[in-house]
Formats: C-alpha cells, sequence, structure tokens
C-alpha cells in the first residue's frame, strides 16, 4: 500500500530533552516536507527536501533540524524543544517532475513539551 | 505574499442539503490550487487538483471548481460521512512546492 507513515504518533517530553520524529514513504517521491498544525494557524511548512542531501527551510524553521539521507526517509529533529512546540506534525511527499505533484500526507505526530 | 482565505469557517447542513465552500486566493502565479478532506486527528486525505481557471472536477458528492480568484467545493446531497475539515491550498510560481493552506471549513452534516 502507498503511504507516509510517521512515528511516533504521540509523544509526551519535557523541555530540552532532543527527539526525532521519522518519516518514510515507500512512493519513491522525490519531494518531502514537514509541516505543523495549530489551532487558529492551520498548516505550516516546517522544512522541505526536494531531493537525497537537498534541504531548505519552509515558513518556520526555527528550533528544528531535518536530514535527508535517503530518499523514503525524512526525519525531523528538534535539538531542544520548548513548550511553543507542541504541536501536531505532519509529513507529505509528491513527485516533482511529473503533472502530478499532489502532496500526500502522513498521519500525524501529535507531540506535547512540557 | 501567498494568501487563501476560506469561508465559512464552519458549515452545518442536514443531510441532502446541497451547499459550497469557498477558497479564495492570491498568488503570484497560480501553479495548482489542491483540495484536502482532513478528519479529527487524521492527516489530510488529498481530493483535488486544479490548475486553470474554468477547469472541472468531480468525485462521488464532490465537485471542485476554479476561477481566476477563487475555487468552490460543491457538495450535492450530503451524507453524515462527508463530516470533516475541508482544506483548501495553492502552490505558486517559484515556491519550491510549498502548499500555501486556508484554515479550513468545518463542515457537519447531520442525519
Amino acid at each position: 500500500e502507498a503511504q507516509v507513515t510517521q512515528n511516533p504518533r504521540y509523544l509526551i517530553t519535557v523541555t530540552g530533552k532532543k527527539l526525532t520524529v521519522t518519516c518514510s514513504q515507500n512512493m519513491n517521491h522525490e519531494y518531502m516536507s514537514w509541516y505543523r498544525q495549530d489551532p487558529g494557524l492551520g498548516l505550516r511548512q516546517i522544512y522541505y527536501s526536494m531531493n537525497v542531501e537537498v534541504t531548505d527551510k519552509g515558513d518556520v524553521p526555527e528550533g528544528y533540524k531535518v536530514s535527508r539521507k535517503e530518499k523514503r526517509n525524512f526525519p525531523l529533529i528538534l535539538e531542544s524543544p520548548s513548550p511553543n512546540q507542541t504541536s501536531l506534525y505532519f509529513c507529505a511527499s509528491s513527485f516533482i517532475w511529473t503533472q502530478y505533484n499532489e502532496q500526500f500526507f502522513g498521519p500525524g505526530t501529535r507531540l506535547t513539551v512540557l | 505574499e501567498d494568501q487563501v482565505t476560506q469561508s465559512p469557517e464552519a458549515l452545518r447542513l442536514q443531510e441532502g442539503e446541497s451547499s459550497s465552500l469557498n477558497c479564495s486566493y492570491t498568488v503570484s502565479g497560480l501553479r495548482g490550487l489542491f483540495w484536502y478532506r482532513q478528519d479529527p486527528g487524521k492527516g489530510p486525505e488529498f481530493l483535488f487538483t486544479l490548475y486553470s481557471a474554468g477547469e472541472e472536477k468531480e468525485k462521488e458528492r464532490l465537485k471542485a471548481t476554479l476561477t481566476k480568484k477563487e475555487s468552490f467545493l460543491h457538495i450535492t446531497a450530503p451524507k453524515p460521512e462527508d463530516s470533516a475539515t475541508y482544506l483548501c491550498a495553492v502552490r505558486a510560481d517559484g515556491s519550491n512546492y510549498k502548499l500555501t493552506f486556508g484554515k479550513g471549513t468545518l463542515l457537519t452534516v447531520n442525519p
């Protein structure tokens, strides 16, 4: 089944404790992206990657890191999480070199930082 | 700056009562307008992509249309299972495939 998977789905942590949220897709998509969703603010892009070893900032990158060492994986790293990073996070992927570049989203990771 | 505004914020319908959701957008150059459905606690589910004014797409009870300034999602004879938040997003020229989302319309269909 074609899908985007994220782990963990739920995470409660404390301020300053480094964490990684994994994202994997099995559709051979070039493009991968991370969004956060907050009430009243909608979905906002954090980072994106257009290919292996190519990443760039989105609209709200502060406090986050990413890496793209393999085409299928795009982990989101919070080196020192803070309470304002409490949010619902989504990973998405798509083709970019075809006309079919709609983004497909993972199931989400709900993060709470105490 | 690219902007997407959806209205209404919330819409409550009776089963079978048709209506439309609106998505107004301002972009430097539209490369695609996307509609997604999102159920509570889940990721957005892709519905449609529209690329040019005048284009229409249909899927079951849903029909999406596009003009130069807005898109409509028409829901014909909705059922309770159509209840969800509907998100509109645009991709603009030079955006590196970033989607700019509206805040969504929460649709509730009562039996």
